[in-house]
């Protein structure tokens, strides 16, 4: 099994609907973090978590939200859903002091 | 957190050693040195660190300029499965250690 799952691992939602996207590990890890990713562009921060009652903006929180219901799960809403939000959406894990942080294999999110 | 600066493409021969290179002028003395890798649309892996020192895993060794201004990552025996985006990340490895990717460099590796 997969260390770190997420789900859907493809979706298609419409303009104004609000959408979760579900991000599951079995690391044991305290910190969790959500990505996103644009055609051509690198890897951009939306939010992170060092544990479950510490959540932290990234770098484009804007029209995102995020909760911690467990230490194994993190998740993204996406409370209207709008076009530019169309993109491919990673959820990774780190363990505290380690140098490395492990991805989950994309949810793939077309707003239309 | 440094930034740092990569040629957005590259090709290697399979069986050769592929060698990419990473500026990052104005790292500091706590940040380390990270490389990635992403294969396409799945989610990145991460390959190597370092500090001041090379250093060698099963995957890749890297080497890091004394002035710690630049390294290159290598890849001693290229393969077709290496072919993807390579990011080269610096930063600090404390609480606060989100991980900025930038846009990286697409190495393809061929027949």
């Amino acid at each position: 099994d997969a260390d770190v799952t997420q789900t859907p691992r493809n979706r298609i939602t419409k303009t104004g609907k609000r959408i979760m996207l579900e991000c599951s590990q079995t690391k044991g890890h305290d910190r969790m973090y959500w990505y996103r990713q644009d055609p051509g562009l690198g890897l951009r921060l939306i939010y992170y978590s060092f544990d479950v009652k510490d959540i932290n903006k990234g770098e484009i929180s804007d029209g995102y939200s995020v909760s911690r219901q467990a230490q194994a799960k993190f998740s993204l809403s996406l409370e209207s859903a709008i076009p530019n939000q169309t993109a491919l959406y990673f959820c990774a894990t780190a363990g505290t002091g380690s140098h490395e942080q492990y991805f989950g294999p994309g949810t793939r999110l077309t707003v239309t | 957190d440094a930034k740092t600066t990569q040629p957005p493409s590259m090709d290697c021969a399979e069986g050769r050693a592929a060698n990419l290179p990473c500026n990052h002028s104005t790292i500091s003395g706590n940040e380390y040195v990270y490389w990635y890798r992403q294969i396409h649309s799945q989610g990145p892996q991460y390959i190597i660190h370092g500090l001041k020192n090379n250093e060698t895993n099963e995957m890749a060794s890297l080497i890091i300029t004394e002035d710690r201004k630049s390294s290159t990552l290598i890849l001693p025996h290229a393969t077709l499965r290496d072919t993807a985006v390579y990011y080269c990340i610096v930063r600090v490895n404390s609480s606060y250690d989100k991980v900025i990717f930038g846009p990286g460099t697409s190495l393809s590796v061929i027949p």
